[in-house]
């Protein structure tokens, strides 16, 4: 079955700087990819996804991450990072064939001045 | 177009008692999706369903447990006898039928406490 391993559950950086959000996938066929945001005590907002298409995907809030399949990793960036994106980031995958989607552990991000 | 909507947003139960929560999907999506998410931890699928049908409930708890998708009203996950171990966000999602890239739309959640 397909799971994905977050790095990380806590990541701190300063604002203005990189985020780099680790996530790796194990599936023995293209999955499709997604990360997620949550807020506190909120629901979980999709920030960008993989199925296939470009490698590179752009997401919204300035975030993108890279499928990259010799690596089987997922990884999440944004170059310049700002107070407000201080949330949990969930990374979770699905096959193709199914529906349900797996999560990690998810990683909270702290941005400090 | 509203989005996804859970009622009741926080439920408190004592130990035995029952817990129904409510989870309207968005207009036009047909499949409803169940997760719970346990302090720390990320999300867990519970279970799937389309109107009047369950398609899959692998992660569902085998007791006390259950879930439906009326062909008119919301979908109602509920837990009977609840103990301290259930406290946690149940989380619903939905989708439309034919989507095939499985992006799943999520609502704000229902944090249950058992005390």
């Amino acid at each position: 079955a397909q799971s994905v391993t977050q790095l990380g559950s806590h990541v701190s950086v300063s604002e203005g700087a990189l985020v780099l959000l680790r996530c790796n996938y194990s599936s023995s066929v293209p999955p499709y990819l997604f990360w997620y945001v949550q807020y506190p005590n909120q629901g979980l907002q999709l920030l960008l996804k993989y199925t296939s298409a470009a490698t590179l995907v752009k997401g919204i809030n300035g975030f993108e991450a890279e499928f990259k399949k010799s690596e089987t990793s997922f990884h999440l960036t944004k170059p310049s990072a700002h107070m407000s994106d201080a949330a949990e980031y969930f990374c979770a995958v699905s096959h193709i064939s199914g529906y349900a989607l797996n999560f990690g552990k998810g990683t909270s991000l702290l941005v400090t001045p | 177009n509203a989005g996804v909507m859970q009622n009741p947003r926080h439920l408190v139960r004592r130990r035995g008692q029952e817990a129904r929560l409510r989870c309207s999907p968005m207009k036009g999506h047909s499949h409803v999706y169940w997760y719970r998410q346990l302090p720390e931890e990320g999300l867990k699928f519970m279970v799937y369903l389309q109107k009047e049908n369950i398609i899959d409930e692998s992660g569902m708890p085998k007791e006390r447990f259950s879930a439906e998708f009326p062909k008119e009203g919301p979908s109602i996950l509920r837990i009977q006898q609840v103990v301290r171990g259930d406290s946690a966000a149940y989380f619903c999602a939905s989708s439309p039928a034919g989507v095939r890239d499985n992006e799943q739309f999520f609502g704000p959640g229902t944090r249950l406490t058992v005390l």
